[in-house]
């Protein structure tokens, strides 16, 4: 399967700006998509194709893709960004689709 | 707003067939849009495991593709999903999701979620 590697942890002071990573070999050539999960809660999309945002997501959330590392950039973080993130791809060579395995944004 | 809630039985024995189903609500299933189902594990993380387009269409994935089979009944704007021969690997959270379309990959929204446990 297609290997995602995401840090396990990022944290961040309120105010300041988060960037979580997504590493893949040549990601820059497939759109990555961005997950926000909650302590018992579904995964909500924040980022689709690279850096697009679905309606009712702040414009603090955007997301850059390039070579062999995708990032997801939250911009003057939040306590209510306090979450699990998720990158994932769609890999048409293996047919199959592709989760990293989360980071933990703690906010300080 | 469309929602989408999974039923089926929390647990499931080793070998028995897990069948779970996701009622949609707020939207027409065979309007448009794909229907996905995803499962979670705190050792495995996030698994897609099988998409059915509105039309009909069905993608699994390869290391599943044996054992699941995705479905649609219309009439009642259902999504279901079979997985046969059940091991304890399959204990997991199965989320239904909607896909914005057959050539999109990328899920909104997500159901709540069950939880299967898959033993004796």
């Amino acid at each position: 399967s297609y290997v995602l590697t995401q840090p396990p942890s990022v944290s961040v002071a309120p105010g300041q700006t988060a960037r979580i990573t997504c590493g893949g070999n040549n990601i820059g050539s497939q759109s990555v998509h961005w997950y926000q999960q909650k302590p018992g809660q579904s995964p909500v999309v924040v980022i689709y194709d690279d850096n697009d945002r679905p309606s009712g997501i702040p414009e603090r959330f955007s997301g850059s893709n390039s070579v062999n590392t995708a990032t997801l950039t939250i911009s003057r973080v939040e306590a209510g960004d306090e979450a699990d993130y998720y990158c994932q791809v769609w890999d048409s060579g293996r047919d199959h689709y592709g989760f990293g395995d989360g980071t933990k944004l703690t906010v300080l | 707003q469309v929602q989408l809630q999974e039923s089926g039985p929390g647990l499931v024995r080793p070998s028995e067939t897990l069948s779970l189903t996701c009622t949609v609500s707020g939207f027409s299933i065979s309007t448009s849009h794909s229907w996905g189902w995803i499962r979670q594990t705190p050792g495995k993380g996030l698994e897609w495991i099988a998409t059915i387009s509105h039309t009909g269409s069905t993608w699994y994935d390869p290391s599943l593709k044996s054992r699941a089979t995705i479905s649609a009944n219309t009439s009642k704007n259902q999504v279901a999903l079979q997985l046969t021969s059940a091991t304890a690997s399959d204990t997991a959270v199965y989320y239904c999701a909607r896909v914005p379309a057959w050539e999109l990959h990328w899920i909104d929204p997500w159901g709540q979620g069950i939880l299967v446990t898959v033993s004796s």
